[in-house]
């Protein structure tokens, strides 16, 4: 199993650009989700995914989209790039089951800089 | 609503001393997860543990061991004879309701020096 893939590692955008960071699980979780990190932060939910067609916003959504439409991939789009969200961007996946939720599988990040 | 904090932003040891990482979480949730990661340099996010609400034991893996205590709302984590390997950022994280969205403290800096 690869896991968590997220592409791309490294990206430079200038402000007003658009892109999308992809990611992809290959351990057919339900759960998907979407966070930054800015430096000497904790992570904070941008969007999050209980199913393939079914997105939701976290805590920090603003200047993002998502979407959904297979159980693998969440693609996460940036609209109109402005220096705050230059930051590490962290998919993960994780599964429940009998009622109970178990830990997050993290890819590796994408390093994104707005300027 | 729920809220992690640790406290302690950085924290320096010589090797093979023990070190305590402090966790305190707030819910109103009876059911609710608790979760410590590591960061190391190289920057990726590692799976430690996972507890729930229901189950207070403490646990010991290897040089590592949790204490959960309900009654304080605390989620300690203790690296005992730390290594150089140890030095990382450390992140506790809570999650409840159906969703799994799991909510992070500030992390805590841990520099283990030979």
């Amino acid at each position: 199993n690869a896991g968590v893939t997220q592409t791309p590692k490294f990206r430079i955008l200038k402000i007003g650009q658009s892109m999308t960071l992809q990611c992809t699980q290959d351990m057919n979780h339900n759960y998907m989700y979407w966070y930054r990190q800015d430096p000497g932060m904790g992570l904070k939910l941008i969007y999050y995914s209980v199913g393939a067609g079914i997105t939701d916003k976290g805590e920090v959504p603003n200047g993002y989209n998502v979407s959904r439409s297979t159980t693998e991939d969440f693609p996460l789009r940036l609209e109109l790039a402005a220096p705050s969200q230059t930051s590490v961007y962290f998919c993960a996946s994780s599964y429940s089951s009998g009622g109970l939720f178990y830990e997050q599988y993290f890819g590796p990040g994408t390093r994104l800089t707005v300027t | 609503a729920q809220k992690v904090t640790q406290a302690q932003t950085e924290i320096s040891v010589v090797e093979k001393e023990d070190v305590t990482l402090d966790c305190v979480y707030e819910t109103r949730d009876t059911t609710y997860y608790l979760f410590w990661y590591k960061q190391p340099p190289s920057g990726e996010l590692v799976f430690l543990i996972r507890r729930n609400s229901f189950d207070e034991q403490n646990e010991i893996s290897g040089r590592y061991s949790w204490n959960f205590q309900k009654s304080t709302s605390s989620f300690n984590f203790t690296i005992t004879a730390s290594q150089v390997v140890d030095s990382a950022v450390y992140f506790c994280a809570h999650s409840s309701g159906n969703t799994g969205k799991l909510i992070f403290g500030q992390g805590t800096t841990l520099q283990v020096k030979p």
